[in-house]
Parts: C-alpha cells; structure tokens; sequence
C-alpha cells in the first residue's frame, strides 16, 4: 500500500522558469488538496480536486498557478513564469471519499520543495 | 476565515519530560486534526477529533468545543519525538486552516 507519492521532491528554477510539480494520490482516492508551506509557516490551501472535477480553487495565489487532475488520479500543479516568493514547499494530500458527513484524515505527501533563485 | 494560533512556538524538553502543545481557534468547526512533520519530510497525521479526548500512545489529544481550544499532550517525551507539530482545523466543509506549528526539540 503505497501512499500518497510526490515528485519531484526538490526542484530549483531560475527566476521566469515555468515548473510542474506532480501527485500520485493513494490509488482509489476520490479527494485531492494541494497547499503551499513556506518557511515556518503552516500549509495553505491551494486547490481541491473532486475526481477529475476542480472545484475550489481559491487558494491560488496569482493566474501563474495552474492545476490538473485530467483522469481524477495524479494531479500536476504549474507554476508558470516563477518568481522568489513562490519558493515554499508544495504538499498533496488524498482522501478516500469526496467531503460529507464524515470527518476524513488526509494522508499527506513528502511534499515537494521548491526554490526559486 | 479561521485563525488558528498554537503556543508555544518552540518548546525543547529532556527526555522523559511531559509536553504540552496548545492551540486555539476562533470560529467553530467540525473537526480539528493534530499532525506531525519531521524536518524535510512529510505530514503524519495523528489525531482527528471534533469533541472529547483521544489517546494513542504516548500521545493524547484533547479538544473544548465552548472554549475553542485542544491540546496535544506527549507523555514520557523521547528524542524521536522531535518534530513541528501542527493543529488543523475543518470548518463544515473540507477546507483545513492550519496553525504555524510547534518546533518540538527533546534532548536525550
């Protein structure tokens, strides 16, 4: 039993790259959250995936950041043209079931760190 | 949106001490999740609780709805319990606010 996997796990960019930042959600899981953690700092929500269907994508800082989930399994998280404060690390979390009466535990990933020089 | 604030920021123990880790929130929720994340790792979760206490352990999670307030006790305090412990609050929906965490440091 896998669980949820991330990659890659660092990344450098150079300012103005564009980066793709992949999850492998534990296999069957419906639920898919992206957050960004910078430096002592507790995550924050990014975006939530229902399947293939994103449906709260609030959480996105600017129109650079873009998210997929095309056959509502891995999931890619595009940051185009890159800048210094995007530099945090990039975590993915699953849950089995789409949010309802139950409390579900997300099972997070290793995240990925990303440094933008 | 939910502020959640968790003291203290850094606590260093010896081996063998008890911990305490408080946080608060200030808007009710559904559920609040206890985590743990090793330096360069990824996040374990350790607790999920919405009312009462719950024990794992050495671990032990405690949560007071009227007063908006949990603690994550850690018993008999071990050197690999070292780690940023975090406190996540769910409002009714799936959306999780999280603290900035404690930097847990047990010397042995």
């Amino acid at each position: 039993g896998a669980g949820v996997s991330q990659s890659p796990r660092y990344k450098v960019a150079k300012r103005g790259q564009d980066v793709a930042l992949r999850c492998d959600p534990i296999s069957g899981h419906v639920s898919l959250f992206w957050y960004q953690q910078a430096l002592g700092q507790g995550p924050e929500f990014l975006t939530y995936f229902q399947n293939e269907a994103q449906l709260d994508k609030s959480g996105l800082p600017s129109d650079r950041f873009f998210a997929e989930r095309p056959e509502g399994s891995v999931s890619t998280l595009k940051i185009q043209r890159t800048q210094q404060e995007d530099s945090a690390v990039y975590l993915c979390a699953s849950i089995p079931k789409p949010r309802d009466r139950t409390n579900n535990e997300q099972f997070f990933g290793p995240g990925t760190r990303l440094t933008v020089l | 949106k939910n502020e959640v604030e968790q003291s203290p920021q850094n606590l260093t123990a010896q081996e063998g001490e008890f911990i305490t880790i408080n946080c608060s929130y200030s808007v009710g929720i559904s559920a609040l999740h206890w985590l743990q994340q090793h330096p360069g790792g990824g996040i374990v979760s350790l607790f999920m609780l919405s009312s009462g206490k719950k024990k794992h352990g050495r671990l032990i999670a405690t949560i007071n709805i009227q007063e908006k307030h949990s603690s994550l006790h850690i018993t008999a305090s071990h050197p690999r319990d070292s780690a940023v412990y975090i406190c996540a609050v769910k409002d009714g929906n799936y959306k999780l606010t999280f603290g900035k965490g404690t930097l847990l440091t047990v010397n042995p």
